[in-house]
């Protein structure tokens, strides 16, 4: 169980394109759920937390306006990155809260590797 | 602030050897502490995790873990590391201050030599 899916697992796109990406609970329902993002060889580095029907919560320095979130449901919710540049090449990881099994625990989705050239 | 702190950035080992990885984190209130590893090229999996309860945590692979109250300390430890062991290891932590979301330290990247 507590399975995550992320899609595309890897996408490539011109700068100045827009790219989504879903995240979907599988088999519980996530009334919240988070982005992440990874470079190379560093640490995830939350961008993003998104509750189901409302607006998402960003942290410090990520741009909301550029990473686009929605969570229109218990199982979904995608990412845009808009206007993408080569600077937003990078490895994004969702992860989502089983809301019956309590706030402690996150199940992480496989990452999506966005390159944008 | 909230953080979390892992002091070994890369570790070499030779197989057989004993293993431990620290963490020190930095919050309020009643803390939740995982381990996750990633495997070169691939997701993360989770290795162990501590709510409350016995402070020595058991996970998978032959890991374990210890929470330290006192020294705000959760360190990853395994007895005899295999070459499959290879792989970055985070510490994580979240917390009712933070709003229980999941914050990650900068990573162990962990090699093991055959």
């Amino acid at each position: 169980g507590a399975v995550v899916s992320q899609h595309p697992s890897w996408v490539i796109c011109k700068s100045g394109t827009s790219v989504k990406i879903e995240c979907r609970s599988l088999d519980f329902q996530a009334t919240t759920m988070f982005w992440y993002r990874q470079f190379p060889k560093q640490s995830l580095m939350l961008m993003a937390t998104s509750n189901e029907g409302s607006k998402a919560t960003y942290e410090q320095g990520v741009e909301k306006d550029k990473f686009l979130i929605n969570h229109a449901s218990l199982t979904l919710s995608t990412l845009t990155v808009t206007s993408a540049h080569p600077e937003d090449s990078s490895f994004y990881i969702c992860s989502a809260r089983d809301r019956t099994s309590g706030p402690y625990e996150q199940y992480f989705g496989p990452g999506t590797r966005l390159t944008v050239t | 602030a909230q953080s979390v702190s892992q002091h070994n950035h890369h570790v070499i080992l030779s197989e057989a050897a004993s293993l431990e990885l620290g963490c020190n984190y930095s919050y309020g209130g009643t803390v939740n502490l995982f381990w996750y590893v990633q495997y070169p090229g691939q997701h993360l999996q989770l290795l162990l995790k501590y709510f409350s309860g016995d402070p020595l945590v058991k996970g998978i692979k032959g890991f374990e873990a210890e929470f330290i109250k006192s020294k705000f300390s959760f360190n990853l430890r395994k007895p005899s590391v295999q070459w499959s062991d290879t792989a970055e290891y985070f510490c994580a932590v979240n917390s009712d201050t933070g709003g229980f979301k999941t914050i990650f330290g900068a990573g162990t990247r962990l090699f093991v030599k055959a």
